[in-house]
């Protein structure tokens, strides 16, 4: 139950296009999700995160999309450019303050 | 801002040995760290929960005597690796509460030979 499932594993995606990555979680006390950018050899750096009353968040090229009832959420890469070729988690946390993550996906955007 | 610093980058050292990695935040102070451990192409796995002025609390399966945790302020977390082995070899990554939001720390390669 404290699992987030997160997909695809891999993902490539043409310069300019739109990238997706989804997450699912079980737990229905999680009430804080962010999604990490980590290069090689560096740590997550916060891209954007949602609390469960909103059904969206956008900040430039980044969007989440959350769906309460379905316990989903994923990410959105719009105009995904070669620099976003990173691996994305997403993850959730409860009022333990405790980060889950998901798996990771390694996003590889080509010129 | 939210700035997390972690040093060394990177280190080496012998079997046997104890190395210590300091995870600082820069511009906030942090009630509570958070220590991770990173093996390759793998997520982040959670070792353990540093709050300040208290012991920290371990996740199921690490050894507490092994991998010593101190948060003497609240600004400054420590992960002293003790009698390091070859099965130590990884990226230790720390971050710090602001809020609710973990800012992570650039992480620190550590390789036991």
């Amino acid at each position: 139950q404290q699992q987030v499932k997160q997909s695809p594993q891999s993902l490539i995606v043409q310069k300019g296009g739109i990238s997706i990555i989804n997450c699912a979680y079980e737990n229905t006390a999680f009430d804080y999700f962010p999604w990490y950018q980590q290069f090689p050899g560096k740590g997550p750096a916060l891209l954007i995160a949602i609390r469960p009353d909103v059904s969206e968040k956008k900040e430039g090229r980044f969007t989440i999309s959350f769906n309460k009832s379905a316990k989903q959420f994923s990410l959105h890469i719009m105009d995904s450019q070669p620099g976003d070729s990173a691996t994305y988690f997403c993850a959730a946390s409860s009022n333990t303050g405790k980060l889950i993550f998901g798996q990771g996906t390694t996003l590889q955007v080509k010129p | 801002g939210a700035v997390v610093s972690q040093h060394p980058s990177w280190v080496i050292c012998k079997s046997g040995t104890s190395v210590k990695i300091e995870c600082r935040s820069l511009d906030f102070q942090a009630t509570t760290m958070f220590w991770y451990r990173q093996f390759p192409k793998q997520s982040l796995m959670l070792m353990a929960t540093s709050n300040e002025g208290s012991k920290a609390t371990y996740e199921q399966g690490v050894e507490k005597d092994k991998f010593l945790i101190n948060h003497a302020s609240l600004t400054l977390s420590t992960l002293t690796v003790t009698s390091a082995h070859p099965e130590d070899s990884s990226f230790y990554i720390c971050s710090a509460s602001k809020r609710e939001t973990q800012y992570f720390g650039p992480g620190t390669r550590l390789l036991v030979l």
